[in-house]
């Protein structure tokens, strides 16, 4: 399966944008990747996926660069309610999916 | 929240005991999924299941064992809980229109 890096912790100023960088060098040209996230004690909160092409949803947007070996999850007005850890996670084949440590993201006032 | 309600939500318990897990989903989806997280962690994966009565082992899967007799239900038992089985279970759901998992709102299991 492919692996993720991520940064351990980020901070970002409520109202700017949030930019979470994840790298994936390793991923295949048929694997999805996956964000969620999970605010303190409840259960992960799916985010957005995408293959090759970025990606918008209300919560967010999912910048993945052309060679697919990273990716940029993209808060575009963070708010104090979006502190959490952020999970950057490839999906394999087997629709498994395999969580690292994720970000911490602090949005502060 | 995709409709997944687990039971119970926390529950203490002591070494030996076994332990049933509920996870319960209203939406008739296939795949059901248990993790299980350790502070400082990452969700694993216990087990899943792709059908009634379809099941098969995750990443930790040592001293667990699962049933779905019914769609809307998947269960997790610990036959003989262990302290090392102290953490924090989640149960998800794989929305094949979506695409996704979608995850419960965990039950904290304490084995004391």
């Amino acid at each position: 399966d492919a692996k993720t890096t991520q940064p351990t912790s980020m901070d970002c100023a409520e109202g700017r944008a949030a930019n979470l960088p994840c790298n994936h060098s390793t991923i295949s040209g048929n694997e999805y990747v996956y964000w969620y996230r999970q605010i303190h004690s409840q259960g992960p909160q799916y985010i957005i996926h995408g293959l090759k092409n970025n990606e918008t949803n209300e919560m967010a947007s999912l910048i993945i660069t052309e060679d697919r070996k990273s990716s940029t999850l993209i808060l575009p007005h963070a708010t104090l309610r979006d502190t959490a850890v952020y999970y950057c996670i490839v999906r394999n084949e087997g629709n498994m999916l395999t969580f690292g440590g994720g970000t911490r993201l602090m949005v502060k006032p | 929240d995709a409709g997944i309600t687990q039971s119970p939500r926390h529950k203490v318990t002591e070494t030996g005991t076994p332990v049933t897990l509920r996870c319960h989903q209203t939406e008739n989806h296939r795949y059901m999924y248990w993790y299980r997280q350790d502070p400082g962690h990452g969700l694993r994966l216990i087990h899943y299941s792709y059908g009634v009565k379809d099941t098969d082992k995750g990443e930790v899967s040592d001293g667990y064992s699962v049933s779905r007799s019914k769609t809307e239900d998947f269960l997790l038992t610990l036959e003989s809980a262990t302290s090392s089985q102290t953490s924090v279970y989640f149960c998800a759901i794989m929305d094949g229109e979506a695409d996704t998992q979608y995850f419960g709102p965990g039950t904290r299991l304490t084995v004391l």
